[in-house]
């Protein structure tokens, strides 16, 4: 299976701030990466596909790159709403993993 | 909009069996791939199983593989997981998701989940 690494598992952070997360997968996946946001008590939602595409109707604070094994996500402007666990997640090679997650804090 | 919605959740002892479906609407329910993603209490995000829109192939993580089926009544826009030989581990939130047109591992919308409890 291919193992995704995802840092940090937790962070805190003012309205306004730049987050960053990375994710680390075991193999090339080719850019087959995704970003979703969950809180607590709902199901996740897709923010980014392919790595860097944005889904439709999610603000344009959030973007990712990445190419290879690795990968970020990034929020500028950390806004009230976006305090939430972040996971990336591959589908390039069968079983699709997710990584384990960032809870996003405030402070 | 797309909407969908799980049900045949609940407390099991191990060993038992459960049928989860997932009824949909607000899209062309045949023209897409559908998945269950699971979550145990407190912990991360784990895909379970995914059926191309005609239900021409099926996929399954390799601990549920000959235990759960995935299957799916399109003229009904429903999603189904059979599940067999429950074990404690299977405890979790399981969420019915929409994938792509043509291919699984992109979850673009997802259900609110139900709640299987396997626990003697």
């Amino acid at each position: 299976d291919t193992q995704m690494t995802q840092s940090p598992s937790s962070l805190s952070a003012s309205v306004g701030d730049r987050v960053t997360i990375t994710c680390q997968a075991s193999q090339d996946i080719f850019n087959y990466l995704n970003w979703y946001q969950q809180k607590p008590g709902k199901a996740p939602k897709l923010l980014i596909y392919d790595a860097s595409n944005l889904e439709t109707g999610v603000p344009s604070r959030f973007s990712g790159s990445g190419s290879g094994t690795d990968y970020t996500f990034t929020i500028i402007g950390l806004q009230p709403e976006d305090f939430a666990t972040y996971y990336c997640q591959q589908y390039h090679n069968l079983p699709w993993t997710f990584g384990q997650g960032t809870k996003v804090e405030i402070k | 909009e797309v909407q969908l919605v799980e049900s045949g959740g609940g407390l099991i002892h191990p060993g038992g069996s459960l049928r989860l479906s997932c009824a949909a609407s607000g899209f062309t329910f045949s023209n897409f791939v559908m998945s269950w993603v699971r979550q145990s209490p407190g912990k991360g995000l784990q895909w379970v199983s995914s059926i191309t829109g005609n239900g021409g192939s099926t996929y399954y993580t390799d601990s549920v593989k000959g235990r759960f089926t995935i299957s799916r009544d399109n003229s009904r826009n429903t999603l189904y997981l059979q599940m067999h030989s429950l074990r404690v581990e299977d405890t979790a939130i399981y969420f019915c998701t929409r994938d792509g047109p043509y291919s699984s591992g992109c979850h673009y919308h997802w259900g609110q989940g139900s709640l299987v409890t396997v626990s003697s």
